[in-house]
């Protein structure tokens, strides 16, 4: 039982490529994240959706476009893959209070 | 992580404690969190305590908060093998907004 699951756990794509990466969490969570990590481990916030709408956008080209089609479901949209795009990508959720984050276990993008 | 600061690396004999280390700018941070990362996987999270707070301790955990320096820390007791991992900290506010993480202290243990 997978509270936040991401698929794929892998992702090799050539450049120009769009692909998609899928976020669900079963914790009745209303709030959805995603983040970059670079090689270098650093973590950056990229987006947050409550209750299926927006919160956070952070500076993030607009080939990358996050949707929620409810509450329990956070997808990643890029477009026109570059190879700076490489990294991974975590998705994770939060009941909100500071009560922290869940985190799925990544997904893995390579851009060839 | 611009404004979480952590050494990058620690390495401590088996049995050992470890004590990871962590400064932030951003005093309005209402919760600090430790987070620990194993190879391939997600991040984990281990703790967080309240900036009304002083020290939490769960089991071989123990997280001391100085407010006025901006200083937190994580001690680990009877550092194990299988604590072998990178620990984040990270500031957050009250509310599900975004949490700030700092780089990562990767933490290696030697027999």
């Amino acid at each position: 039982d997978t509270a936040v699951s991401q698929t794929p756990k892998y992702l090799v794509t050539q450049m120009g490529n769009d692909k998609s990466i899928k976020c669900e969490q079963n914790l009745g969570h209303d709030t959805m994240y995603w983040y970059k990590q670079d090689s270098k481990k650093f973590l950056k916030i990229m987006f947050s959706y409550n209750n299926k709408e927006l919160i956070i956008n952070e500076t993030v080209p607009n080939r990358f476009s996050p949707k929620s089609p409810d509450k329990a479901h956070l997808n990643l949209h890029i477009n026109s893959l570059e190879l700076g795009d490489s990294a991974v990508y975590f998705c994770a959720s939060s009941p909100g209070q500071g009560r922290g984050y869940t985190f799925g276990s990544g997904t893995r993008l390579t851009v060839v | 992580g611009e404004d979480v600061e952590q050494s990058l690396f620690l390495s401590v004999r088996e049995g050992d404690s470890s004590v990871i280390n962590c400064t932030y700018t951003d005093s309005s941070s209402t919760y600090l969190y430790w987070y620990k990362q194993e190879p391939g996987a997600g991040l984990q999270l281990l703790t967080y305590i309240f900036s009304n707070m002083d020290m939490k301790q769960d089991q071989r955990l123990t997280v001391l908060l100085n407010k006025k320096d901006k200083h937190l820390s994580l001690r680990i007791a009877d550092t194990q093998t299988g604590d072998s991992a990178i620990y984040f900290c990270a500031r957050g506010g009250s509310s599900a907004s975004k949490i700030i993480f700092g780089s990562g202290t990767r933490l290696s243990i030697r027999p």
